[in-house]
């Protein structure tokens, strides 16, 4: 069935430093990919999306990046400051609209 | 524009019985879908609503059902109430049919199953 998987599962950076966090889906039928960012008590916040029909797409400090071949696809978050601490989802739809989730990645920014 | 909205925020329900969330999703958005989410299994997918219309569900059991109303408010049902149910309920809504694929979630509802 439909799985994404994504990895870390933790990430610990300092002020500054870059972040990245890698997804890989199952399904070939996946055309969009968007990425959503739960702080604490929360709710998921969509900060960045992708189609499959490109390869990489920035907004200020965050970049997404989509291999097609491989089935893989990153966030990238540069400069990182203490409020991009929170939990990221990524995830993929088919043209269903159905959302899969991967398990989450909870990023610390240490000051 | 106002976000999406569920009422209510938090539920306590027990055992067996049954509980109903709502849903409301962004003005001149026309569709709502549904999730899950727990510690244990993250963010699945319960069913979505367009136009009135199931149009897609996910892999839970016939206790959960939905319904959405002509100005597209949906509702979530839960019968029969398990220990497991307890989780966040989200709803998200996009515009459909035409335009983005964006969805954008509520603030959800806890539910607590004693």
């Amino acid at each position: 069935g439909e799985n994404v998987e994504q990895h870390p599962s933790t990430l610990s950076v300092q002020e500054g430093d870059s972040a990245v966090i890698k997804c890989t889906y199952s399904d070939s039928a996946s055309n969009y990919f968007p990425w959503y960012k739960q702080e604490l008590g929360k709710r998921p916040q969509l900060i960045i999306d992708i189609r499959s029909n490109v390869g990489e797409k920035k907004d200020q400090r965050i970049a997404v990046t989509l291999n097609k071949t491989a089935k893989h696809f990153s966030l990238h978050i540069t400069e990182t400051q203490p409020e991009d601490s929170a939990v990221y989802f990524c995830a993929a739809a088919d043209s269903s609209y159905k959302l899969i989730f991967g398990s989450g990645t909870r990023l610390l920014v240490r000051p | 524009k106002a976000g999406v909205t569920q009422t209510p925020r938090y539920l306590i329900k027990t055992r067996g019985q049954q509980v109903t969330l709502s849903c409301s999703p962004i003005s001149g958005h026309r569709s709502v879908s549904w999730y899950q989410q727990t510690p244990g299994q993250g963010l699945q997918f319960l069913f979505e609503y367009f136009s009135e219309t199931q149009r897609n569900k996910g892999n839970f059991p016939g206790r959960f059902s939905g319904r959405q109303f002509s100005n597209s408010r949906s509702e979530m049902n839960v019968s029969t109430l398990e220990l497991g149910d307890s989780a966040l309920y989200l709803c998200a809504s996009r515009i459909a049919p035409l335009g983005g694929m964006e969805q954008y979630f509520g603030p959800g509802t806890r539910l607590t199953v004693t």
